[in-house]
């Protein structure tokens, strides 16, 4: 699986909108982008994916270049209960049962983000 | 509650109890996997099962060993653990074991410390 990069912490005024980008430069045509977060101490939470199109449900929306070698995840009004950190993942879909790990999710660090009162 | 549960919530080992962690999930997946959350590190996989049967064991050392009676629930014998094996220990389900477009669903974990 592509390996993606994300800034290690971000702040975000309450009520605004929360833009958190990520790069994935080496994604591949099969691979789709995926968010999840985790809050303080509880297991992390899907909150939207897509592969090339954008993506909205009642958490998120999703943006993702034309090119796929980026997206950003949106949390339009944020509160103070989307403090988290958030993981962005690229995952291939259905990959081949030969290989191994690179079908599961595997997260790296993400962003901590703070949304400030 | 997000459809896995997860007990005990924290639990507190010395390092020669024999322990076990359990996982229900009711969501009518297939798949289950087993988490390892260290502090200050990303999620390790650990293991993963696909209509009861294991399909993945990360290189995890045999002091960790899982159950999966059925679908629906998933163990996690612990013996003679070591201090650094203290971490959140995370299960989730998946519709497949592959996971496609259905996403994972966790549990909030069970916070283990071994003394």
């Amino acid at each position: 699986d592509a390996k993606t990069t994300q800034p290690t912490s971000m702040d975000c005024a309450e009520g605004r909108a929360a833009n958190l980008p990520c790069n994935h430069s080496t994604i591949s045509g099969n691979e789709y982008v995926y968010w999840y977060r985790q809050i303080h101490s509880q297991g992390p939470q899907y909150i939207i994916h897509g592969l090339k199109n954008n993506e909205t449900n009642e958490m998120a929306s999703l943006i993702i270049t034309e090119d796929r070698k980026s997206s950003t995840l949106i949390l339009p009004h944020a509160t103070l209960r989307d403090t988290a950190v958030y993981y962005c993942i690229v995952r291939a879909d259905r990959p081949k049962i030969s290989s191994g790990s690179a079908r599961q999710l595997t997260f790296g660090s993400g962003t901590q983000l703070t949304v400030l009162p | 509650e997000t459809g896995v549960t997860q007990t005990p919530r924290h639990l507190v080992m010395g390092m020669t109890n024999k322990k076990s962690l359990k996982c229900e999930q009711h969501l009518g997946h297939n798949a289950m996997y087993w988490y390892k959350q260290s502090a200050k590190k990303p999620l390790e996989l650990m293991f993963v099962y696909n209509f009861k049967e294991q399909t993945e064991n990360n290189s995890v050392p045999s002091r960790f060993s899982p159950e999966c009676p059925n679908s629906s629930h998933l163990f996690l014998h612990l013996h003679t653990l070591q201090p650094e094996d203290s971490a959140l220990y995370l299960c989730a389900s998946s519709q497949d074991f592959q996971g496609s477009n259905y996403g994972y669903t966790f549990g909030s974990g069970t916070r283990l410390t071994v003394v």
